[in-house]
């Protein structure tokens, strides 16, 4: 089993929906997780970090359920530059990020 | 944005040829790292760095070795290049030890996208 999973999509979405990702994660000593976003040919960039239940920034927010080792990401009124892939990333101790492969989002007009 | 630069920005090789990435920063962070990222893989750690001369193995760290003789410089290099390590690779940087807290941040550079024939 890998140590992170993602639905790869993509996810193609009109302006203005709601959309969520998941991802699951097998290391269950997993504490904090982070989602990073990266845009097409780009370098990854953070979005937001998780430590407890879950975290808002403005229309994102995740939540965490550490009962079923799954994170999710919410996208709501999603905008044409939400398009993007979406890297969910446990931290793993020892000072390393595990990286998802990613789930691609195509925001439409 | 974090002042991070990778040079090559792109390369197109041989198998068997040698080739050293360089990974450039103006922020005088500690930590530095080596990914690289293939279809249907997230980012994969290759080799990181704790300080200068001071580097560890990351998960897919065989064909490569690293060096930092200088805060600001990371190397990564390909001693005999194959196919399979045609990839894009992205070099990272961290003020502190990614402890999983809030203040961890690892800013990326722009990447190095590698071809090897």
């Amino acid at each position: 089993r890998k140590e992170v999973e993602q639905d790869p999509g993509p996810f193609n979405v009109p302006e203005g929906a709601t959309v969520a990702f998941n991802c699951t994660y097998s290391n269950s000593a997993s504490q904090s997780f982070f989602w990073y976003r990266q845009d097409c040919r780009k370098e990854p960039k953070l979005l937001m970090s998780v430590y407890s239940s879950g975290n808002e920034d403005g229309r994102f927010t995740a939540q965490l359920n550490r009962a079923s080792q799954y994170i999710s990401l919410l996208i709501r009124d999603s905008k044409l530059s939400d398009s993007a892939t979406y890297l969910c990333v446990p931290y793993n101790q020892g000072g390393k990020l595990i990286f998802g492969q990613g789930t691609e989002l195509s925001v439409k007009p | 944005d974090a002042g991070i630069t990778q040079s090559p920005r792109h390369k197109v090789t041989e198998t068997g040829t040698p080739v050293t990435l360089r990974c450039h920063q103006t922020e005088n962070h500690r930590y530095m790292y080596w990914y690289r990222q293939d279809p249907g893989h997230g980012l994969r750690l290759i080799h990181y760095s704790y300080g200068v001369k001071d580097t560890d193995k990351g998960e897919v760290s065989d064909g490569y070795s690293v060096s930092r003789s200088k805060t600001e410089d990371f190397l990564l290099t390909l001693e005999s290049a194959t196919s399979s390590q045609t990839s894009v690779y992205f070099c990272a940087i961290s003020e502190t030890r990614l402890q999983g807290t809030s203040t961890d941040t690892q800013y990326f550079g722009p990447g190095t996208r590698l071809t090897v024939l």
